[in-house]
């Protein structure tokens, strides 16, 4: 099975509403990354939490990671139709973080 | 502006033909990756290189090869030999930082079918 799977595969809100994803691995990291990806498109980068880190915040994003459980979750606050999107969450195996591994992606939608 | 371009957007193949995705980038980073997304799934890691002329197999490179003849190009050949080639490429670049682990810039992926 993947190292990153994420929670849960599909969430719909009501714009306003807050969104909460999951992130769970099973090996030890240097740091988690979330990222976005509209439908067809690249992904871009959100946010990096490291190891040594308990909670970052960007925006309207927090990110909180707990080694112990091997868990992160992204909590998007106050959502936007525009936040529609498949969310990822991406492992960095190594301390050169050359082996990146993807979790199978949130779909979010977010109802007007 | 800075960014990573990837060409064709969409790409039609026939059975036993070879084609090879275009991928540069000018943010002046030394690692660069090809990942393959099936519908639904995850990204899963082709090839990367950290240096040119230098590259490493991922978990699916079976049927793919790869060049670094350059730091800002790298291409992807998809070969007759990749059994299911119909999938969403993806290519991306990322400083090296020492231990230190910057972010995935990606492209906007190139779509090939294959007929």
């Amino acid at each position: 099975s993947q190292q990153g799977e994420e929670d849960p595969q599909a969430l719909s809100i009501q714009e306003g509403e807050n969104a909460t994803m999951n992130c769970s691995y099973k090996t030890s990291i240097n740091n988690l990354q979330w990222y976005r990806q509209n439908s067809g498109r690249g992904l871009v980068h959100l946010i990096l939490i490291r190891s040594n880190e308990r909670e970052k915040h960007s925006g309207r994003l927090r990110v909180t990671l707990d080694t112990s459980k091997k868990s992160s979750s992204l909590l998007i606050t106050a959502s936007r139709a525009a936040d529609t999107a498949s969310y990822f969450c991406a492992t960095d195996l190594d301390n050169y973080g050359q082996n990146f591994v993807f979790g199978p992606g949130t779909r979010l939608s977010v109802l007007p | 502006d800075g960014g990573i371009t990837q060409s064709p957007k969409y790409l039609f193949r026939k059975e036993g033909q070879n084609v090879t995705l275009s991928c540069e980038q000018n943010l002046n980073h030394d690692a660069m990756y090809w990942y393959r997304q099936d519908p639904g799934q995850g990204l899963r890691l082709i090839y990367y290189s950290q240096i040119v002329n230098d590259f490493q197999k991922g978990d699916i490179a079976e049927g793919y090869s790869v060049s670094r003849e350059k730091k800002e190009s790298f291409p992807l050949t998809v070969t007759s030999a990749q059994k299911n080639p119909t999938a969403f490429y993806l290519c991306a670049s990322s400083p090296i930082q020492g231990a230190n682990t910057g972010e995935l810039f990606f492209g906007e992926g190139s779509r090939l079918t294959v007929l």
